[in-house]
C-alpha cells in the first residue's frame, strides 16, 4: 500500500532555532502533499498544501514566512519551522494522496512531535 | 457549529464487543467520506475510504454513510484490545484533496 515517511519522529530545539521535517513518499509521486498540525488531543488542522515545483497554498492564520514549505520533487515535501518558539511546539503530520485526482485517499506519515525550550 | 462533529468519547467496550462510531457534518458538498485509526503519538492510518450511500465491510470494519442524513458511521466487530486508539472521521468535496476532520473518537477496549 502506500506509504509515506516523515523524518524526524521527534525533535527538541531551542528558542529560535529553525527546525526541518521532511516527507517523503515512498512508493509513490505524489505532485500535492498537505502538512497538518495537531495539539494534544485535538484534531488535525491543515496548516498548508504543497505543490511539487510551484508555491505552497497556506491556511488562513498560517504564517508562511514561519513555516516554510518546499516540494522540490515528486517524492519530497519539506517543512521548515523558521525561528522556532514554545508555542510551536506541536505534532506536524504531512499526508500525500496515493494517486493523482480528485478521488484518492490521503495517507499519513507517523510525523514529528517538536518541542521547543 | 464544526462542519464535522464527532463525540470525543471516551468509549469503553469490552473485548469482543461492537464499536459504534460516528459522525455528523454540515456541507452536503462533502462527497467522500474516510475514518482513520490513530495510535499515540503516531499518524493515522486510512480504514474505510466510501464515497456512496450505504454500507462498505472490509474484514472487521464496516463503514456506513447516510447523505441525506448527512450521517456516516463505523462499526468494528470483534473488538480486541489493539483496536484501542482514537478514531477520526474524515470528509472531502468532490473536487481536490482537502480533508475537514472530525475531532476524533477516543475508544477503549477492555480485556
Amino acid at each position: 500500500g502506500a506509504v509515506v515517511s516523515q523524518h524526524p519522529s521527534w525533535v527538541i530545539c531551542k528558542s529560535g532555532t529553525s527546525v526541518k521535517i521532511e516527507c517523503r513518499s515512498l512508493d509513490f509521486q505524489a505532485t500535492t502533499m498537505f502538512w497538518y498540525r495537531q495539539f494534544p488531543k485535538q484534531s488535525l488542522m491543515l496548516m498548508a498544501t504543497s505543490n511539487e515545483g510551484s508555491k505552497a497554498t497556506y491556511e488562513q492564520g498560517v504564517e508562511k514566512d514561519k513555516f516554510l514549505i518546499n516540494h522540490a520533487s515528486l517524492t519530497l515535501s519539506t517543512l521548515t519551522v523558521t525561528s522556532a518558539h514554545p508555542e510551536d511546539s506541536s505534532f506536524y503530520i504531512c499526508s500525500a494522496p496515493s494517486r493523482q485526482g480528485d478521488n484518492s485517499p490521503l495517507h499519513f506519515g507517523n510525523g514529528t512531535r517538536l518541542t521547543v525550550t | 457549529q464544526k462542519e464535522v462533529e464527532q463525540d470525543p468519547g471516551p468509549l469503553s467496550v469490552p473485548e469482543g464487543a461492537i464499536v459504534s462510531l460516528n459522525c455528523t457534518y454540515s456541507n452536503s458538498a462533502f462527497q467522500y467520506f474516510m475514518w482513520y485509526r490513530q495510535y499515540s503519538r503516531k499518524g493515522p492510518e486510512l480504514l474505510m475510504y466510501t464515497y456512496s450511500s450505504g454500507n462498505k465491510e472490509d474484514g472487521r470494519f464496516t463503514a456506513q454513510v447516510d447523505k441525506s442524513s448527512k450521517y456516516i458511521s463505523l462499526f468494528i466487530r470483534d473488538s480486541q484490545p489493539s483496536d484501542s486508539a482514537t478514531y477520526l472521521c474524515a470528509m472531502k468535496e468532490a473536487a481536490g484533496n482537502k480533508l475537514t476532520f472530525g475531532g476524533g473518537t477516543r475508544v477503549l477496549v477492555k480485556p
